[in-house]
């Protein structure tokens, strides 16, 4: 079974570009999660989606950063425009039953982003 | 949320158990506990969950003290592929589906 897809796995940057992370999640699942993760502040929840529709983006961390999910099979995380303290690992991550416990969540590879 | 506490770091030999304590004093009674561990360089892995009674899987055994104000994660016999960091969670009873990650025990399992 295909798990979490995310993509590109990596990207280099110049400071002040958009940068588009993209995910696939794992179909049938209808939790959708965004994580950041940096060795100084560890792994970061973004923002959460609940059917497509965003519950909880409360860590997205400035107006720079915004995400979407038009349908049940994608969502994007976009940052424009990036600065260098935007390089960290980006991690998409889905779940099968949302707000149910216990969920249990799949994450993908990550994206590990760099700006330079 | 319960706020969980792990020890930074631990070392255990291969072929032996490894033991991952985690206190969440604060846990309420319908509180899950939770474990993912991360290998380098990859997306965090789902081990375990419980909530009152011990638990076992493939991957490891979860003891929840009769209180639930600490559980230990079991790896019963540690192999190289078992260093990673693990996170304990306690998500909450808000039914809101997220986990948020503390900064885990780093298990290296040494030959």
């Amino acid at each position: 079974d295909a798990g979490v897809i995310q993509s590109p796995r990596h990207e280099v940057t110049e400071m002040g570009q958009e940068v588009t992370l993209r995910c696939k999640p794992i179909s049938g699942h209808n939790s959708l999660f965004w994580y950041r993760q940096t060795m100084m502040r560890g792994l970061e929840l973004l923002i959460y989606f609940n059917n497509n529709v965003p519950i909880d983006d409360s860590g997205m961390p400035e107006d720079r950063f915004s995400a979407k999910m038009p349908n049940a099979s994608f969502s994007t995380l976009k940052i424009q425009p990036s600065e260098p303290r935007d390089s960290a690992v980006y991690f998409c991550a889905s779940s099968t039953r949302p707000g149910q416990p216990p969920d249990t969540i799949y994450f993908g590879e990550g994206s590990w982003l760099t700006v330079v | 949320d319960a706020k969980t506490t792990q020890p930074t770091s631990m070392d255990c030999a291969e072929g032996r158990a490894a033991n991952l304590p985690c206190n969440h004093s604060t846990i309420s009674g319908n509180e899950y506990v939770y474990w993912y561990r991360q290998i380098h360089s990859q997306g965090p892995q789902y081990i375990i969950h419980g909530l009152k009674n011990n638990e076992t899987n493939e991957m490891a055994s979860l003891i929840i003290t009769e209180d639930r104000k600490s559980s230990t994660l079991i790896l019963p016999h540690a192999t190289l592929r078992d260093t990673a960091v693990y996170y304990c969670i306690a998500p909450g009873s808000s039914n809101t589906g997220k986990l948020i990650f503390g900064q885990g025990t780093t298990l290296q399992v040494k030959p």
